[in-house]
């Protein structure tokens, strides 16, 4: 069974702390995605990434950051935590965005 | 006016309904349709996907796009109670050079005993 897993569920952090989320993908996928949802707004696009060491901004990366050192691993940076940004994380990756993403099952991420 | 067009609901019906779900968008180009399941707390799941248009079915779901009418549907027949869920499409293009798609917000489904 394909997977792309979230290393937290659940997640708790003080406000100017530095959060690292990390998602991995068994799949040989060269696309991964960083999500964010929230209520009423749907989902926005982050970060995402065509290939190791590459990175691309989506819609709202402000405050954020990425890394992509293998294939296989795509990590999520907030630098300095702010309350704005409690929100559910997910991360993706596709063979192409054409075909359709598998999706991790979350990181619920509150910032107080 | 927005992309693509759902509406949050929730639509509530009995089971053993049949659920019509739908999306407008306003980008002709788009080209590629995805439907995503979202269960409570978890990361959306692929449904379906059809390319142009015409009506795909696996099961007790149905895709369908006119493109003609910026329109696309999903149909769930003997709707359950674990369909209970949020909906959301999803439409990409070629052009551009992008393949990242545009989501809806998606449409909260309710399926009652």
């Amino acid at each position: 069974d394909v997977k792309v897993t979230q290393s937290s569920r659940y997640l708790v952090k003080r406000t100017g702390e530095k959060v690292f989320l990390e998602c991995v993908q068994d799949m040989d996928h060269e696309n991964m995605f960083w999500y964010r949802q929230d209520p009423g707004l749907g989902l926005r696009l982050i970060y995402f990434s065509y290939d190791v060491k590459m990175k691309e901004k989506g819609d709202i990366p402000e405050g954020y950051s990425v890394s992509r050192e293998k294939k296989e691993r795509f990590s999520l940076i907030l630098e300095s935590a702010s309350t704005n940004q409690t929100s559910m994380y997910l991360c993706a990756s596709s063979f192409s965005g054409h075909y359709g993403y598998t999706f991790g099952s979350g990181t619920r991420l509150t910032v107080v | 006016q927005k992309e693509v067009e759902q509406d949050p609901g929730p639509l509530s019906v009995p089971e053993g309904a049949i659920v019509s779900l739908n999306c407008t968008y306003s980008n002709s180009a788009f080209q590629y349709f995805m439907w995503y399941r979202q269960y409570s707390r978890k990361g959306p799941e692929l449904l379906m996907y059809t390319y142009s248009s015409g009506n795909k079915e696996d099961g007790r779901f149905t895709a369908q796009v006119d493109k003609s009418s910026k329109y696309i549907s999903l149909f769930i027949r003997d709707s359950q109670p674990s369909d209970s869920a949020t909906y959301l499409c999803a439409m990409s293009s070629d052009s551009g050079g992008s393949y990242i798609p545009t989501f809806g917000r998606g449409t909260s489904l309710i399926v009652h005993p």
